[in-house]
């Protein structure tokens, strides 16, 4: 069963500063299928990036994301006051067919 | 523009059950596999069930395994998610997710509808 552990679990940062997110697979994944979204209070998580590393429709180019095999990360270049929220990562597997969450990092501010 | 509304949601007994709906006001569900994710109070995402755009393929998280059913009528644009013998842990707001194409992103989300499973 594939486990997908993000760190850290909270991340103090101030505004402008590089938020660098982890998200590590307990086994060997396909990059296709790796994706992080953001979550705010209150709201449905909102998709940030697809494929690894691909921007979805709208998201700032502040926003990135790369690894491939077990780790994978999401880097928030300048930190902006609306970036403080709770990311997640999330893989398919296909044995057992389905989703897998990472457990999340809040973002918060220093 | 997509647009997912969850409802159903509210306060039943363990044991009970209740079934969620959630409609699309878009144009293209009928194309789309759709998915329920829970969130339990203070906790993260857990995935529950996936059924595909014609409801041939329908996969369940253990944690749900034989006690919910997905399912979909297209002509409504409209997803259900019937949920039986619940429990405590079942606690949730559960959201409906569009995935954009195969096992790929969930691209739009509802709102999410709160479960509450207390005597």
């Amino acid at each position: 069963e594939l486990v997908l552990t993000q760190s850290p679990g909270t991340l103090s940062l101030s505004p402008g500063e590089k938020a660098t997110l982890s998200c590590r697979a307990s086994q060997s994944v396909s990059s296709s299928y790796l994706v992080w979204y953001q979550q705010k209070p209150g709201q449905a998580p909102r998709l940030l990036i697809y494929r690894a590393s691909s921007r979805a429709a709208g998201i700032p180019d502040r926003f990135s994301g790369g690894g491939s095999g077990t780790d994978f990360t999401l880097t928030i270049s300048r930190v902006e006051p609306e970036d403080f929220a709770v990311y997640y990562c999330q893989q398919y597997s296909s044995s057992p067919p389905g989703y897998t969450f990472g457990q999340g990092t809040k973002l918060e501010i220093k | 523009e997509v647009q997912l509304v969850e409802s159903g949601g509210g306060l039943v007994k363990p044991g009970g059950s209740l079934r969620l709906s959630c409609t699309d006001s878009g144009l293209t569900f009928s194309s789309h596999t759709m998915n329920w994710v829970r969130q339990a109070p203070g906790k993260g995402l857990e995935w529950v069930s996936s059924i595909s755009s014609s409801s041939g393929s329908i996969y369940y998280a253990d944690s749900v395994k034989g006690r919910f059913t997905i399912s979909r009528d297209n002509a409504k644009n409209s997803l259900y998610l019937q949920m039986n013998s619940l429990r405590a842990e079942d606690t949730a707001v559960y959201y409906c997710a569009r995935e954009f194409d195969s096992r790929s992103r969930f691209d739009y989300w509802g709102q999410g509808v709160l479960v509450t499973v207390s005597s």
